[in-house]
């Protein structure tokens, strides 16, 4: 199957810094999406992005589609501990075969004190 | 506002118990999911529903059965647990934008 490849596994910041992961494949995507994971619970969407160089804010997030549709970044400005948890991203391509789409295996965040 | 609603939240098995659980959704979405979630693995499918009456195979479907009930409900079904099948199952729905999931709080399954 097709595979995403999510970076970094794991972060560990201090509060107030900015955080930027990303994930990359071999294979075009038509649609990025950025869910989050709070332990204990189900992954919530953050962002979807629907075009190639598309650049897209929710708050203190910012992601982007890349130009050649095989990534995507997400950033966090101003890190604050509610933010803690797994990203993950995911691309979703028509006709993709499993409904298309494909998630990453996270990055998880960890906010030091 | 219930969304997607999963039962049980946990459940230990023993090897070749059987049990099913059981998903439903209040937000009249057609497709439904479920995944199951392991370290260091993300999420993997293992079966879906595009719509009342069809299933469909996902990544990782051996071991399972699914069975969508009506628009609402999509359960799935171990037949015959193993250790293997230890994990965090998610059930989610999509009204239809592309990847766009609602995902329910999970179930935590240990099979000793």
């Amino acid at each position: 199957g097709q595979q995403l490849n999510q970076s970094p596994q794991s972060m560990f910041i201090q509060e107030g810094e900015d955080v930027s992961m990303n994930c990359t494949s071999s294979s075009i995507f038509n649609t990025w999406l950025w869910y989050k994971q709070d332990p204990g619970e189900g992954p919530v969407l953050l962002i979807a992005l629907y075009k190639a160089g598309e650049l897209t804010s929710n708050g203190r997030l910012t992601a982007q589609f890349g130009i050649t549709r095989k990534d995507s970044f997400l950033n966090i400005s101003a890190s604050i501990p509610s933010d803690v948890g797994i990203y993950f991203c995911a691309g979703h391509r028509s006709g993709g075969g499993a409904d298309g789409l494909t998630f990453g295996k996270g990055t998880h965040l960890i906010i030091q004190p | 506002n219930a969304g997607v609603t999963q039962t049980p939240k946990f459940q230990v098995l023993k090897t070749g118990q059987s049990m099913t659980l059981q998903c439903a959704q209040d937000m009249n979405h057609n497709s439904m999911y479920w995944y199951r979630q392991d370290p260091g693995m993300g999420l993997r499918l293992i079966y879906y529903s595009a719509s009342e009456g069809t299933t469909d195979k996902g990544e990782v479907p051996n071991g399972y059965n699914v069975s969508r009930l009506n628009k609402r409900e999509f359960s799935l079904r171990l037949e015959s647990a193993a250790p293997s099948q230890t994990s965090v199952y998610f059930c989610a729905s999509a009204l239809g934008l592309p990847g766009e999931l609602f995902f329910g709080e999970g179930s935590r399954l240990t099979v000793l």
